[in-house]
């Protein structure tokens, strides 16, 4: 079973900041938290990953809660090509695979 | 770099037939496996590969083999086709040194079982 918990669905409008939770109260502390995307019936796709500290690449910030339980995917200005299911993952990096939830189906609206 | 490559794109089986999907990387990624995704479904984990020569199952094996005697190929083969094997299914590798340990996709095979 996946070990994170995101809502099913979010409306964002265009330009605006996009706010995704997850839930990952189990989280151990080796294990890592993975933001992936998949837009329409694309591959997945990397978004960010993160330990404890915030993070921000060219994508998306995030930002983990001091207890590590919870975290944020933040899209600064959310686009129409957005729109896509975020996945929330937690993992220890290495060879452990990959562990799909049903994420969160993001829609960006003009 | 092509990155990851699957083939085919679309196939149509009929029960009982046999087949192998593709998969190849030219990243000189140790890790690559296989997902399948049914619709309006996340992915679910079918075979892994951690190396050439090394394979593990996933959440769902069965039905499906899986060798790993290159380290940029990872064939699937379904050894005899059911209609519950309908779905999409994704290659992905990664390399495992140390990094973030990113996955890159392929762009899925969309198999159907009539």
């Amino acid at each position: 079973d996946a070990k994170t918990t995101q809502p099913p669905s979010m409306d964002c409008a265009e330009g605006r900041a996009a706010n995704l939770p997850c839930n990952h109260s189990t989280i151990s502390g080796n294990e890592y938290v993975y933001w992936y995307r998949q837009i329409h019936s694309q591959g997945p796709q990397y978004i960010i990953h993160g330990l404890k500290n915030n993070e921000t690449n060219e994508m998306a910030s995030l930002i983990i809660t001091e207890d590590r339980k919870s975290s944020t995917l933040i899209l600064p200005h959310a686009t129409l090509r957005d729109t896509a299911v975020y996945y929330c993952i937690v993992r220890v990096v290495g060879n452990t695979p990959l562990v799909f939830g049903k994420g969160t189906r993001l829609s960006v609206i003009a | 770099n092509a990155g990851v490559t699957q083939t085919p794109k679309f196939q149509v089986l009929k029960t009982g037939q046999s087949m192998t999907l593709q998969c190849a990387q030219d990243m000189n990624h140790e890790y690559m496996s296989w997902y399948r995704q049914d619709p309006g479904m996340g992915l679910r984990l079918i075979h892994y590969s951690v190396g050439a020569g090394i394979t593990d199952q996933g959440e769902v094996p069965n039905g499906y083999n899986v060798s790993r005697s290159t380290t940029e190929d990872f064939p699937l083969r379904l050894l005899s086709a059911a209609p519950s094997q309908t779905s999409v299914y994704f290659c992905a590798s990664s390399y495992l040194g140390t990094g973030k340990h990113e996955q890159y996709f392929g762009p899925g095979t969309r198999l159907t079982v009539t």
